[in-house]
């Protein structure tokens, strides 16, 4: 069953850290590009970040370049997101999820549930 | 404020034609494709449109999307009650070096 699985969120102060995995099963997780996408309470979708599946294409959204690292595991099968310098606005729920191809940039067809983080002192 | 632009809500009757248009530039939506997502409430989002007008297999062909220089649509044909939801529109960004996603519309079915 190909699922991804999201772990790592919390409660963190203002400038505090913060590092978010996903766990891919049922796929050949080096073949994919993977991406993290965020969601504020009750607001929008926002792209955050990708990687390739060799881990040597990375891309930020500037409202996280400079504080947010993207990484891989391709032999844990695990995607992660470093967060540091978080801000309230850094408050969302964080979606991993799985690129169709490298060159769809926007095509993701398989989601994790998601994980909850709250930026607050 | 999104750099792509879509109508905060939409609405209709059952069997009713609703279209969600989504308004870009030429550095988004007027040279790359269009992809739109389905949100359900408390889920997480659906790819419904990919390469602006491909349906992924198991969407229904009431679904279809359109785009024509820096702007795109999202048609849902045959409203039925499941399809009340939020709907987003995204694009690759050129000059961002980014994905850009629109505000979202919600829908509506009364």
């Amino acid at each position: 069953q190909v699922q991804l699985v999201e772990s790592g969120g919390g409660l963190v102060k203002p400038g505090g850290s913060l590092r978010l995995s996903c766990a891919a099963s049922g796929f050949t997780f080096s073949d994919y590009y993977m991406t993290w996408i965020r969601q504020a309470p009750g607001k929008g979708l926002e792209w955050v970040s990708y990687i390739s599946g060799g881990g040597t294409t990375i891309y930020y959204a500037d409202s996280v370049k400079g504080r947010f690292t993207i990484s891989r595991d391709n032999a844990k099968s695990s995607l992660y997101l470093q967060m540091n310098s978080l801000r309230a606005e850094d408050t969302a729920v964080y979606y991993c999820a799985r690129q169709v191809s490298g060159y769809d940039s926007g095509a993701f067809d398989i989601w994790g549930r998601g994980t909850m983080v709250t930026v607050s002192s | 404020q999104s750099v792509v632009t879509q109508p905060p809500s939409a609405s209709g009757t059952p069997g009713q034609r609703v279209t969600i248009s989504c308004s870009g530039s030429n550095s988004n939506i007027g040279s790359n494709y269009v992809y739109w997502y389905q949100q359900l409430p408390g889920t997480a989002p659906k790819l419904l449109i990919y390469r602006s007008t491909q349906r992924p297999s198991g969407v229904p062909d009431r679904f279809s999307g359109s785009k024509s220089g820096t702007s795109a649509s999202l048609a849902i044909s045959g409203l039925r009650s499941e399809d009340e939801a939020d709907y987003y529109c995204a694009a690759w960004d050129d000059s961002l070096s980014g994905l850009v996603f629109g505000g979202g519309t919600k829908v509506t079915v009364l």
